[in-house]
């Protein structure tokens, strides 16, 4: 079976653009979650979706940050506008319904200049 | 949620020594309990989980762990390591619907 898949791999931007990320999970999975690594620091959950509703976005930094799962497929991630601190790896992560086990993408490595 | 911390962020090691990675973990109720691996330009993978039963878990390519509850630890070990293991090592916990990483090892394995 196909894994989770990302787009793009990287990203570079300026600050005040906007960035759209993009995850496809794996057929089947109602679970889909977004995670951030900064560097240096540790894997940062921001929001989790089982099917199309957002079940938990806590994690989000702010409201620059908008999540998508349009027919509980596949999701984006929006940065508007990016800032600096923005920078870093997104990864995207699915699982089975009943299932803890979370399956990731190769993630997106954004840079904002 | 559950909270993991690691140590030793940087270990380098040479062929055909053993690996010991430490993971301490925050009491959360039930314990749910991964190591992750990041080899280079790959995504990362699961190498094993503890959920319940026998504390000494086996995974892939001859990592293992080792739950210890009144230690709150998880430690990853590999007897004999080779220079394919180079990679970003995670200890994960999960709880309220999200996995809780520590900070990684950077294992660096020489030839």
């Amino acid at each position: 079976e196909a894994g989770v898949t990302q787009f793009p791999s990287h990203s570079v931007i300026e600050k005040g653009q906007t960035v759209t990320l993009r995850c496809d999970p794996i057929s089947g999975h109602d679970n889909l979650y977004w995670y951030r690594r900064v560097m240096g620091k540790e894997i940062k959950f921001l929001l989790h979706f089982v099917k199309e509703s957002k079940q938990d976005e806590s994690g989000m930094p702010n409201n620059r940050f908008l999540a998508e799962r349009t027919g509980g497929t596949y999701s984006t991630l929006k940065v508007q506008p990016a800032e600096l601190e923005d920078s870093g790896v997104y990864f995207c992560a699915s699982s089975r319904a009943d299932r803890y086990e979370q399956f990731f993408g190769p993630g997106t490595r954004l840079t904002v200049l | 949620a559950q909270s993991v911390s690691q140590h030793n962020h940087h270990v380098i090691l040479s062929e055909a020594a053993s690996l010991e990675l430490g993971c301490n973990y925050s009491y959360g109720g039930t314990v749910n309990l991964f190591w992750y691996v990041q080899y280079p330009g790959q995504h990362l993978q699961l190498l094993l989980k503890y959920f319940s039963g026998d504390p000494l878990v086996k995974g892939i390519k001859g990592f293992e762990a080792e739950f210890i509850k009144s230690k709150f630890s998880f430690n990853l070990r590999k007897p004999s390591v080779q220079w394919s293991d180079t990679a970003e090592y995670f200890c994960a916990g999960y709880g309220n619907n999200r996995l809780a990483f520590g900070k990684g090892n950077q294992v660096v394995v020489i030839p």
